[in-house]
């Protein structure tokens, strides 16, 4: 059973294009995450979501919204896809329980942006 | 400011050799430490973890690291590695109560068959 699942795996678009991706998962944490990894690999988070509400939102373009539909649903939009938009987003989930949290990575999802 | 470092981002060795790599972080406070690894094309996936207890912590694939407070640094370490360890290495640090996992840039390992 896959844990943290994102859609698409690949995406391929022009700049200017609205597109979104999706992920699920189906450990029953209560937070989930996005993160960006770029063309050097570096890995930094955008957003976080506790039980459906914003915790963390980085200093992102307002091109990207996330969207809870529940707590086992994060997903990004992202408005007049740039370039630089082109990077892979990983989706992760965590249980907050006190001071431990291990988060648990998707797929990812790779953007090119032509 | 606050970060992860990791150095020598490029290593090369051969099968069979040791391998350290080195993770100093800069935040105060009580923090959990993890090592990521990724493999060519695919996701994060997790070698291990510290958040009490014994310094030094066994993960899996023979990895193991050295949580040293004195020093802010969390060390992984391979006695002997394999070509498919071949992959990238990402610390990554989590201060209690703080749901931000920051991560360093990672160190690119390449093991020479």
């Amino acid at each position: 059973d896959t844990a943290v699942s994102q859609t698409p795996k690949y995406l391929v678009t022009q700049m200017g294009n609205d597109k979104s991706i999706k992920c699920e998962q189906n450990l029953g944490h209560d937070t989930m995450y996005w993160y960006k990894q770029d063309s050097k690999k570096f890995l930094k988070i955008m957003f976080s979501y506790n039980n459906k509400e914003l915790i963390i939102n980085e200093t992102v373009p307002n091109r990207f919204s996330p969207k809870s539909p529940d707590k086992a649903h994060l997903n990004l939009h992202i408005n007049s896809l740039e370039l630089g938009d082109s990077a892979v987003y990983f989706c992760a989930s965590s249980q907050q329980t006190g001071e431990y949290n291990e988060q648990f990575f998707g797929p990812g999802t790779r953007l090119t942006v032509l | 400011a606050q970060s992860v470092s990791q150095h020598n981002h490029h290593v090369i060795l051969s099968e069979a050799a040791s391998l350290e790599l080195g993770c100093n972080y800069s935040y105060g406070g009580t923090v959990n430490l993890f090592w990521y690894v990724q493999y060519p094309g695919q996701h994060l996936q997790l070698l291990l973890k510290y958040f009490s207890g014994d310094p030094l912590v066994k993960g899996i694939k023979g990895f193991e690291a050295e949580f040293i407070k004195s020093k802010f640094s969390f060390n992984l370490r391979k006695p002997s590695v394999q070509w498919s360890d071949t992959a990238e290495y990402f610390c990554a640090v989590n201060v209690w109560g703080n749901n931000r996992l920051a991560f360093g840039k990672g160190n690119q390992v390449v093991v020479i068959p």
